[in-house]
């Protein structure tokens, strides 16, 4: 079946504009995350989503990056007023159910790239 | 608080050689770990998953794990590197002691970057 999708693969944008980031999880996940990749640096989550609710936004860096659900399924990550630290690999993950163990394996997309320059 | 260690940033091997693939962690109750592995420009792959049980996990592409409570360990193994296996290994974990905001993330090491040589 369908995994997860991102879009756009590739982003490039100037400093001060604001993007925004797709990601269409596999169908009948009720779960979704948002993860960083910077180079070296692994990994970093940033926002969970059970449904339309975000429960955990813990690991937003700071108020210019939000996200959204709509109809428990894609999402969407905004970056206002980009900076240069933001420049990573975005990656979407979905899970069946992020609450219990058994439905909690991720599934990743192939992530968008974003260069802010 | 949750971490992963993964020591080695390059782990070179023959193929045909056996490989590990280290990993260490930590948590205040019980570990819920995972393997992926990334390809080049691709995202990342479910490998295997440790919950409960035996403590040898067997995974995907002829890869396993060995759980170690003792030592916090949950290293990924392989008795026969492929070429093909070359690409960047990373372990993850989530505590399941809590629950509530920032308990359902998982937590990654930095990454682990395989080379098989043919």
């Amino acid at each position: 079946g369908a995994g997860v999708s991102q879009s756009p693969s590739n982003k490039v944008t100037e400093k001060g504009k604001d993007v925004e980031l797709r990601c269409d999880p596999i169908s009948g996940h009720t779960a979704l995350y948002w993860y960083r990749q910077s180079l070296g640096q692994g990994l970093e989550f940033l926002i969970y989503f059970q449904g339309n609710s975000a429960p955990d936004k813990s690991g937003l860096p700071s108020d210019r990056f939000s996200a959204e659900r709509t109809g428990g399924s894609v999402s969407t990550l905004t970056i206002q007023r980009t900076q240069q630290e933001d420049s990573a690999v975005y990656l979407c993950a979905s899970s069946l159910d992020g609450s219990s163990l058994a439905g909690y394996e991720q599934y990743f997309g192939p992530g968008t790239r974003l260069t802010v320059t | 608080a949750q971490s992963v260690a993964q020591p080695e940033d390059q782990v070179n091997v023959a193929e045909g050689n056996p490989l590990t693939v280290k990993c260490t962690y930590s948590v205040s109750g019980n570990p819920y770990l995972f393997w992926y592995v990334q390809y080049p420009n691709r995202g990342l792959q479910f490998l295997l998953k440790y919950i409960t049980g035996d403590n040898l996990v067997k995974g995907s592409y002829g890869f396993e794990a060995e759980f170690n409570k003792s030592q916090t360990s949950f290293h990924l193994k392989k008795p026969s590197a492929l070429v093909s296996d070359s690409a960047l290994y990373f372990c993850a974990v989530r505590d399941m002691k809590y629950s509530g905001a920032g308990s359902y993330q998982l937590t990654f090491g930095k990454g682990t970057k395989l080379s098989v040589i043919p």
